[in-house]
């Protein structure tokens, strides 16, 4: 079955640890992005990535950082740098850029 | 950037009541989405809108795009338990065609 993988589904960190967020696809999609969500909140855009070893920053970038080694993954990284990291994270990813987007399952990652 | 405000916030229906949602701009929409998402879920893609005026029906839901492509709205005929979520509309007008997603109108149906 085709579609996007993302993991951990649940995540428990301290304040200060970086964290990696998994993200895979096999729809041979080109572009990928992370979006953050707030309890009640809409989808804020983090990073995307319309090619291989190539990315750009969304809306709110700082405290993060990917990777785009391989079309297939999309890492993000929540650093200890970002103020607020207790979110659902989601990741996406789609034909082109303006195309329809594909979402994974998110991950949901707390900071104690 | 480009901003897309969604109205209401929040509805609360009963079960075969008709709601809507809508999603207005200060600027012109290249295009317009429509997702789904459910508690706990993902959101999930319903319809793409592009051209002006454009209505698009899916079973008990209408897809309208405005003629001066600034505003969309979703319309659901008879709500039904499963209707239960959040309706969110995104644009990519702005930059490298990105989309940028309304803040959602939750939708809560009860019997």
């Amino acid at each position: 079955d085709g579609g996007i993988t993302q993991s951990p589904k649940y995540l428990f960190r301290k304040e200060g640890q970086n964290v990696t967020l998994s993200c895979e696809q096999n729809l041979n999609h080109d572009a990928m992005y992370w979006y953050r969500q707030d309890p009640g909140q809409g989808l804020r855009l983090i990073y995307y990535s319309q090619i291989v070893n190539d990315f750009q920053k969304g809306d709110i970038a700082e405290g993060y950082s990917v990777s785009r080694e391989k079309k297939e993954s999309f890492p993000l990284t929540v650093t200890s740098a970002q103020k607020n990291p207790t979110a659902f994270y989601l990741c996406a990813s789609s034909i082109r850029m303006s195309g329809e987007l594909f979402f994974g399952e998110g991950s949901r990652l707390t900071v104690l | 950037g480009q901003q897309v405000m969604q109205i209401p916030q929040y509805q609360h229906v009963q079960e075969g009541e008709d709601f809507t949602t809508y999603c207005n701009s200060s600027t012109t929409l290249s295009n317009i989405q429509w997702y789904k998402q459910r508690p706990g879920g993902h959101p999930v893609f319903l319809i793409q809108l592009v051209k002006s005026g454009e209505v698009k029906k899916q079973k008990r839901l209408t897809f309208q795009f405005g003629e001066a492509k600034k505003n969309s709205s979703l319309h659901i005929t008879a709500t039904q338990t499963t209707d239960v979520g959040t309706y969110f509309c995104a644009d990519n007008t702005g930059t490298a065609s990105k989309l940028t997603f309304g803040t959602g109108t939750r939708l809560q149906v009860t019997l």
